[in-house]
C-alpha cells in the first residue's frame, strides 16, 4: 500500500535559520505529492504541491522538488520566521481513478521558530 | 464563505454514550471526508463520501458511522464511544475537478471517559 515517511521531530530552530523537512514516499505510479501546514489551533491548510516528476511546488518562500528517482518531496525555506511555527504533514494521492481524492498522510513534524 | 464548519468544537463523553459529529460545507464540493487525528500517526481516514446519498469506508471504520443526507453535510456517528476514540477529529471536502487538493474544517476534540 502507499505510505509516506517524514523526519522525526520536533524541530526547533532560531529565527532566519535554514528549513529542510524530509519527506520520502512509497507508492505505485505517479502520485500527487503535498505538503499541508496545521497551524496551532487550526485545521490543515495546503501549502504547496506537485503533480508529476520534477516538478517544483511553491508557496510563502517554501518549496518542494518531486523526485521520483529518490521517492521524495522535501520541503525547504530559506529564512524561517516565527510565524512559521506549526506542524507540517507530507501527504500524497492519486487524481484520478478509484482514488476519489483519499490522502495518505505522513506523521507530521512539529517545528518551532525562536526569535 | 464559511469553507467547511464542523460542529461542535469540544466535548467530553463517557464510555458507551453515543454522539454525532457535524460537518457542514458551502463550496458545493462533491467529496466529504472524516478524519481522525492522533499524536505521532498523522491522520487517518474514517470514511468518505463521493457523493450525495453516498459512503464508504476508509482506513479505520471500526466503531463509526457516517451519512450524507444532503450534499452539503457529512455527519459522523460514534454509537457506544471508548476511550481509544479519544482523538482530534477533522472533516474536509474537495471538488469533482482537482479533488486531490481538500479543504479542512477547524476540528473537533473528543475526549471519552
Amino acid at each position: 500500500g502507499n505510505s509516506v515517511t517524514q523526519m522525526e521531530g520536533p524541530v526547533t530552530l532560531s529565527e532566519e535559520a535554514f528549513l529542510t523537512i524530509n519527506c520520502t514516499y512509497t507508492a505505485t505510479g505517479y502520485p500527487s505529492l503535498f505538503w499541508y501546514v496545521q497551524y496551532p489551533g487550526e485545521g490543515l491548510q495546503l501549502l504547496l504541491k506537485a503533480t508529476k516528476a520534477d516538478d517544483k511546488g511553491s508557496n510563502k518562500g517554501f518549496e518542494a522538488t518531486y523526485r521520483k528517482e529518490t521517492t521524495s518531496f522535501h520541503l525547504e525555506k530559506g529564512s524561517v520566521q516565527v510565524s512559521d511555527s506549526a506542524v507540517y504533514f507530507c501527504a500524497l494521492t492519486y487524481a484520478g481513478g478509484t482514488s476519489y481524492g483519499k490522502l495518505t498522510f505522513g506523521q507530521g513534524t512539529i517545528l518551532t521558530v525562536h526569535p | 464563505n464559511a469553507g467547511v464548519t464542523q460542529t461542535p468544537k469540544f466535548r467530553v463523553l463517557k464510555t458507551g454514550q453515543s454522539m454525532t459529529l457535524l460537518c457542514a460545507q458551502d463550496m458545493n464540493h462533491e467529496y466529504m471526508y472524516w478524519y481522525r487525528q492522533d499524536p505521532g500517526m498523522g491522520l487517518r481516514l474514517i470514511h468518505y463520501s463521493v457523493g450525495e446519498g453516498t459512503t464508504a469506508k476508509g482506513e479505520v471504520p471500526d466503531g463509526y458511522n457516517v451519512s450524507r443526507l444532503k450534499k452539503q453535510n457529512f455527519l459522523l456517528g460514534l454509537e457506544s464511544a471508548a476511550p481509544s476514540q479519544t482523538s482530534v477529529y477533522f472533516c474536509a471536502s474537495s471538488p469533482l475537478r482537482g479533488r486531490e487538493t481538500q479543504y479542512f474544517g477547524p476540528g473537533t476534540r473528543l475526549l471519552v471517559l
